[in-house]
């Protein structure tokens, strides 16, 4: 069965302080991995898509690993702002044209004062 | 680019009415739009994938009687609920799939709809 399992499942940091959220999958056959922010009461937002060959990915203070061998893929954030307190889901597409996204639960990340 | 929009943004209906939502992908066309379904700390569930000119396939126990999806053009789609109850007050995301990045099944998310059904 086709699973996204993240962790934690939530976290609470200061802000400017840097935190790393992870993502596990056993999705087969893998096409691609990718990293969405979603706000309270708003749609989910691009932030990284990595394929199988690529191994990191970054997008202004948000950085993406994948290692395809052992499934994992993690999410690191640096000098985190409040306005980064929000759901990050990660989601892993099927492979072989099915074009079927299996999401991740999520980890709720709030940054205080 | 690649701007989806959902209308209403929230609805609130009576129980037993009809609520149609619209998807619009915006400055792409889009061949296939999909339709979520969000309750509260849950992630997103697929509820059905609709193509352009032909019938949504919708997923296991989701019922496509109550759940009505028309896919008319390349940059709209409806989702109408049918004879709302109030357990299907959730936050109803629409996601277009770019025709033109096909390669990387590149899926752009609307700004969902809040469905609350009293």
């Amino acid at each position: 069965k086709n699973q996204v399992e993240q962790s934690p499942q939530s976290l609470i940091i200061l802000e400017g302080k840097n935190c790393t959220l992870q993502c596990n999958y056993t999705v087969s056959p893998f096409s691609n991995l990718r990293w969405y922010k979603q706000d309270t009461g708003r749609g989910p937002v691009s932030l990284t898509i990595m394929t199988f060959s690529e191994n990191t990915k970054s997008n202004g203070r948000y950085t993406a690993t994948l290692d395809a061998d052992t499934k994992q893929s993690s999410l690191h954030i640096t000098a985190s702002q409040l306005s980064d307190s929000a759901s990050y889901i990660c989601v892993v597409s099927v492979g072989g044209g099915g074009n079927k996204l299996t999401f991740g639960t999520g980890t709720q990340l709030k940054v205080e004062l | 680019g690649a701007v989806v929009s959902q209308h209403p943004s929230w609805v609130i209906c009576k129980s037993g009415t009809s609520v149609k939502i619209e998807c619009r992908s915006l400055d792409f066309q889009a061949t296939t739009m999909f339709w979520y379904r969000q309750f509260p700390k849950q992630s997103l569930m697929l509820m059905a994938t609709s193509n352009e000119g032909s019938k949504a396939t919708y997923e296991q126990g989701v019922e496509k009687d109550k759940f009505l999806i028309n896919h008319a053009s390349l940059t709209l789609s409806t989702l109408t609920v049918t004879s709302a109850h109030p357990e299907d007050s959730s936050f109803y995301i629409c996601s277009a799939r770019h025709s033109g990045r096909i390669r990387t099944d590149t899926q752009y998310f609307g700004p969902g709809t809040r469905l609350t059904v009293l």
